[in-house]
């Protein structure tokens, strides 16, 4: 239990719809990162918030959009979904942007299914 | 960029160790990992070492470094059928956000 959580953990959307993920960090810290793990493949990072701004970002389109919110939990939106964008979505919260790997926490993951 | 290498696949007797193993890019990684993910889970910090250190044991869990050829193993002693799952070696990336690199996962079967 690592005290992340992330809702749904299993959707479908059709193509072209738009997808809200959330994540409750686990209590005191302020870094939230999200990350895509395609079926097969090893987690691929989006990018991450930091005190409710973003703090880096992989190699995403502008379509892969996010949110933090004052009490540091977080939104992964996804606009005009394409059947790519089916993975596993896993967020992961640590006490501030220069954590060590140590001390970030993983969720179980929002499966996205795009049909 | 980041380039995180495993084989796919590994099948070991249950008893016997494994070693699972990967190879990485950047030389400035203050930290390596292994995690492990169970089939539709979410990921398991299973240890991390220090790149200082060559290597770090922890009960059945044995990570070996070797900062000059860039190659991280992971040895587990004893294989139980509950270590069937996909392991994944990961590196932080030094420049921004300390974001993690992970390879594609070696998924280890345990054989009864």
């Amino acid at each position: 239990e690592t005290g992340v959580t992330q809702s749904p953990t299993h959707l479908i959307k059709t193509r072209g719809q738009q997808v809200t993920l959330r994540c409750s960090s686990q209590s005191g810290h302020n870094t939230v990162s999200w990350y895509q793990q395609a079926l097969g493949q090893g987690p691929q990072f989006i990018f991450q918030y930091y005190r409710e701004e973003e703090n880096g970002r992989g190699n995403f389109p502008p379509r892969f959009s996010g949110l933090q919110f004052p009490n540091y939990s977080s939104e992964l939106n996804v606009n005009a979904l394409e059947l790519d964008d089916s993975a596993l979505y896993l967020c992961a919260s640590s006490l501030d942007s220069r954590s060590a790997g140590n001390t970030i926490y993983f969720g179980e993951g929002s499966w996205l299914t795009v049909v | 960029g980041e380039d995180v290498e495993q084989s796919l696949f590994l099948s070991v007797r249950e008893g016997d160790s494994s070693v699972i193993n990967c190879t990485y890019t950047d030389s400035s990684s203050t930290y390596l990992y292994w995690y492990k993910q169970e089939p539709g889970a979410g990921l398991q910090l299973l240890t991390y070492i220090f790149s200082n250190m060559d290597m770090k044991q922890d009960q059945r869990l044995t990570v070996l470094l070797n900062k000059k050829d860039k190659h991280l193993s992971l040895r587990i002693a004893d294989t139980q059928t509950g270590d069937s799952a996909i392991y994944f070696c990961a590196e932080a990336d030094q420049t921004g956000a300390n974001n993690l690199f992970f390879g594609t996962g070696t998924r280890l079967t345990v054989i009864p």
